[in-house]
């Protein structure tokens, strides 16, 4: 069965520190990736997302970026946080149909 | 207008009663629905696909009316464990969900 791991779980960054999430999926080949965030209050919104190897989507302007070196990695990774970049991201894969499996999330704290 | 709007509640209901959430949709070029439950502080889950007009798994009913616009779910015979923030989730096709806000529902003993 396919299982995704999303790691940390849990972060408090200072303002203006890089920031690295790992998403890594088990079981399956070539799904297609994403990142959500969510923050307090409000819906998902989907930041990036990949169909492939080194093919990343970017759906909102901002200082956050998305790696996918492997068929199963995804990264998200900023340079220099904000305090806007707080909340919950979430990685989820699918292979086709749009049926989503998330990650347990990333609690992201920027002070 | 938003693609996906849903009611943000909370819906309060008690144990054993039947509760209803609709899903209003833009894009008519979705092709498939989706509900999520997300529990406090959690990731969303898959609850039920929508692919025609409907769906049905023990005490959950999804519908979906193309004329209209929406989805529906349905939940008979609330438990307290059902207390939990339910997302509604259109997929047009270009590799991507578009997500409600989500309803939030709390069932009472």
């Amino acid at each position: 069965s396919q299982t995704i791991h999303q790691w940390p779980a849990t972060l408090v960054q200072p303002v203006g520190s890089p920031l690295s999430l790992e998403c890594t999926v088990e079981g399956t080949s070539n799904p297609n990736l994403y990142w959500y965030r969510q923050a307090a209050g409000r819906g998902l919104q989907l930041l990036f997302y990949s169909v492939g190897i080194g093919q990343i989507s970017s759906e909102v302007p901002q200082n956050l970026s998305a790696s996918r070196p492997q068929d199963r990695q995804f990264i998200l990774s900023s340079k220099k946080l904000l305090l806007s970049d707080s909340g919950f991201y979430l990685c989820a894969w699918t292979m086709d149909r749009g049926e989503l499996f998330f990650g347990e999330g990333s609690r992201l704290t920027v002070l | 207008r938003k693609e996906v709007e849903q009611d943000p509640g909370p819906f309060n209901v008690p144990e054993g009663a039947t509760v209803a959430f609709n899903c209003t949709y833009s894009n008519s070029a979705s092709q498939s629905f989706f509900w999520y439950r997300q529990d406090c502080r959690k990731e969303p889950k898959l609850l039920m696909s929508v692919y025609s007009s409907g769906n049905e798994d023990g005490r959950f009913t999804a519908q979906l009316n193309r004329a209209s616009q929406y989805i529906s779910l349905l939940i008979r015979d609330s438990k307290l464990s059902d207390s939990a923030t339910y997302l509604c989730a259109g997929y047009s096709g270009y590799s991507t969900l578009t997500f409600g806000k989500g309803t939030m529902l709390l069932v009472s003993p």
